[in-house]
């Protein structure tokens, strides 16, 4: 089934440094949304996109949407402890939401 | 306010059992969806209900069905379950306007 390229699937990083990652499509999305999954929880939604270009922040996590509408990025500044966990991106084109397959982030402390 | 709630946490089924997994949400979304989460798998669309009366497959619908009982609530049925329907289920609900996608916090399964 289709699913979003979403890298890298998984990172180790000292506390205090700064984290990137992006998902690619090869389709159209219309909105971008970016979430956070502990384990044994559901994904918890961190941030939403719903213009080409747009660029947003919560905190110390911001995510952009991609000018041709097929990528988004998400990066973490001074990452911490807590920021432990899988990473999600998901577009959708109208009532569909299509996932990636996560990105697995450590810190060490 | 509970948002989106599913039952049951947890189920344990032999080969060829039946069940449904029920999942509620109290936030007046109209569209509500299922997803299956497997090891390295991210999530993957089972069936989803753009509106109250429709339902529509997603990425992996063989071996479920669904029922769209009314607004609040969207149930997913495994009529003769498999090993391979061993996952995570997770459901989730989105209103009109701003989208965001809520989930519940999933129903575990095993399929003996």
């Amino acid at each position: 089934g289709q699913q979003l390229n979403q890298s890298p699937q998984s990172m180790f990083i000292q506390e205090g440094e700064d984290v990137s990652m992006n998902c690619t499509s090869s389709s159209i999305f219309n909105t971008w949304l970016w979430y956070k999954q502990d384990p044994g929880e559901g994904p918890v939604l961190l941030i939403a996109l719903y213009k080409a270009g747009e660029l947003t922040s919560n905190g110390r996590l911001t995510a952009q949407f991609g000018i041709t509408r097929k990528d988004s990025f998400l990066n973490i500044s001074a990452s911490i402890p807590s920021d432990v966990g899988i990473y999600f991106c998901a577009g959708s084109g109208t009532y569909k939401y299509i996932f990636g397959t996560g990105t697995r982030l450590k810190v060490l402390a | 306010n509970a948002g989106v709630t599913q039952t049951p946490k947890f189920q344990v089924l032999k080969t060829g059992q039946s069940m449904t997994l029920q999942c509620a949400q109290d936030m007046n979304h109209n569209s509500m969806y299922w997803y299956r989460q497997d090891p390295g798998m991210g999530l993957r669309l089972i069936y989803y209900s753009a509106s109250e009366g429709t339902t529509d497959k997603g990425e992996v619908p063989n071996g479920y069905n669904v029922s769209r009982l009314n607004k609040r609530e969207f149930s997913l049925r495994l009529e003769s379950a498999a090993p391979s329907q061993t996952s995570v289920y997770f459901c989730a609900s989105i209103g009109q306007g701003r989208e965001k996608l809520f989930f519940g916090s999933g129903t575990q399964l095993s399929v003996l």
